[in-house]
């Protein structure tokens, strides 16, 4: 059984460029959450993805973006990059329905200069 | 709206001590899940446990142990005989209710556990 997988594993970039980052999910789950977490912080709930179709969303301006695709695969897109944007991007990936255990890849971690 | 609290920032303990990390949680909702996880320095979130809040059973695996308490909004996780192995910070989250399509996770601000040998 293959594990969730997250690419690229550190990325650096300037502030107002745009970045994508990639998730692939657990074999066998169909449905794929974005956190956020800050420098000392607990992961913070970006937004989620089931059949293609964000299925909730936290806190977070509209430059936060995603998609996911008929494998499950899915993508965070940040536009206009902000410094505080600089943190440990988290990838889950669970079955649908309420209080499903989400898995969690090795993450990626964005450096806003 | 749901909050998860854990109070203590770091702890400390030499190796073989037992070491409880609290949970404190806040929710409107009747049902809801509770976990815990694992975050090495690596990075990757490490799945602990489930618990859902019909079940109040402590629950042991190994050298963990879980203690629910849904009249004091508790659920907070005991190692028993700490190793080096165990120095990680540790998340308490919660989602719910049971009845709804969206299951975020909220998590606490994490324990950092550092464990001496």
């Amino acid at each position: 059984e293959t594990g969730v997988t997250q690419s690229p594993t550190h990325l650096i970039k300037t502030r107002g460029q745009q970045v994508t980052l990639r998730c692939s999910s657990q074999s066998g789950h169909n449905t794929v959450s974005w956190y956020q977490q800050a420098l000392g912080q607990g992961p913070q709930f970006i937004f989620q993805y089931y059949r293609e179709e964000e299925n909730g969303r936290g806190n977070f301006p509209p430059r936060f973006s995603g998609l996911q695709f008929p494998n499950y695969s899915s993508e965070l897109n940040v536009n206009a990059l902000e410094l505080d944007d600089s943190a440990l991007y988290l990838c889950a990936s669970s079955l649908e329905g309420v209080g499903e255990t989400q898995y969690f890849g090795p993450g990626t971690r964005l450096l806003v200069l | 709206a749901q909050k998860v609290t854990q109070a203590q920032t770091e702890i400390s303990v030499v190796e073989k001590e037992d070491v409880t990390l609290d949970c404190v949680y806040e929710t409107r909702d009747t049902t809801y899940y509770l976990f815990w996880y694992k975050q090495p320095p690596s990075g990757e979130l490490v799945f602990l446990i489930r618990r859902n809040s019909f079940d109040e059973q402590n629950e042991i695996s190994g050298r963990y142990s879980w203690n629910f308490q849904k009249s004091t909004s508790s659920f907070n996780f005991t190692i028993t005989a700490s190793q080096v192995v165990d120095s990680a910070v540790y998340f308490c989250a919660l989602s719910g209710p049971l009845n709804s399509g969206n299951t975020p996770l909220v998590f606490g601000k994490g324990t950092r556990l550092s464990v001496i040998a």
